[in-house]
């Protein structure tokens, strides 16, 4: 089955400064790569996502990467603000008899300091 | 998106007994799923919840144990069943609404003492 492996587990950064999770997944049918946020005590929320056809996109200060190559994919954040902080998850799925199931990462508990 | 909601919104029970959690969605979706978030830990798929028959249940996960329904294209549940410590968990369901995008509901917060 999928194995999707995520890094750092925690990451500190100021306030203003750009953030980067990296993820890797090991099934090359895997083609949906969601990110999610999750704050303490509550759900998580699909922030961004992209598809295999497409090597980047962007939203805001918020970007994603994919490189179907090396089977990676990565999330940027820039001028990260306090309100950042939280458990950051990718995951990856794979069209298959289970539908669209989500395989995620360990999680990237991200702190910005003020 | 879609408005998702679970009942209970957490509860705390006896081992040995069962518990059964509620998904509802204020529109009919193709695709349901069950997962678990242990305390600290990433979410792990328990089962895609199939409308008009069985779940579909991934490594580790049996369905004596987290029995599932999915009457109709709105609503799900999962049972957890002879629950112990171990069980102690986030239960969420998400739901699939445009091909492979997916949405969380709430959460079901379980204690097992």
């Amino acid at each position: 089955g999928e194995n999707v492996e995520q890094h750092p587990s925690t990451l500190s950064v100021q306030e203003g400064d750009s953030a980067v999770i990296k993820c890797t997944y090991s099934d090359s049918a895997s083609n949906y790569f969601p990110w999610y946020k999750q704050e303490l005590g509550k759900r998580p929320q699909l922030i961004i996502d992209i598809r295999s056809n497409v090597g980047e996109k962007k939203d805001q200060r918020i970007a994603v990467t994919l490189n179907k190559t090396a089977k990676h994919f990565s999330l940027h954040i820039t001028e990260t603000q306090p309100e950042d902080s939280a458990v950051y998850f990718c995951a990856a799925s794979t069209d298959s008899n289970s539908g669209y199931a989500l395989n995620f990462g360990k999680g990237t508990s991200l702190l910005v300091t003020p | 998106s879609a408005v998702i909601s679970q009942k209970p919104s957490r509860d705390i029970c006896q081992r040995g007994t069962s518990l059964t959690i509620q998904c509802q969605v204020d529109s009919q979706v193709t695709m349901m799923f069950w997962y678990r978030q242990q305390p600290g830990q990433s979410l792990t798929l328990i089962a895609t919840a199939n409308q008009g028959s069985e779940a579909t249940y991934e490594s580790g996960f049996v369905i004596d144990k987290f029995p599932i329904s999915r009457p109709n294209l709105t609503f799900s549940t999962l049972t957890v069943s002879n629950m112990s410590p171990e069980d102690s968990s986030i239960y969420l369901c998400s739901v699939g609404l445009t091909g492979d995008t997916q949405y969380f509901g709430p959460g079901t917060r379980l204690t097992v003492l």
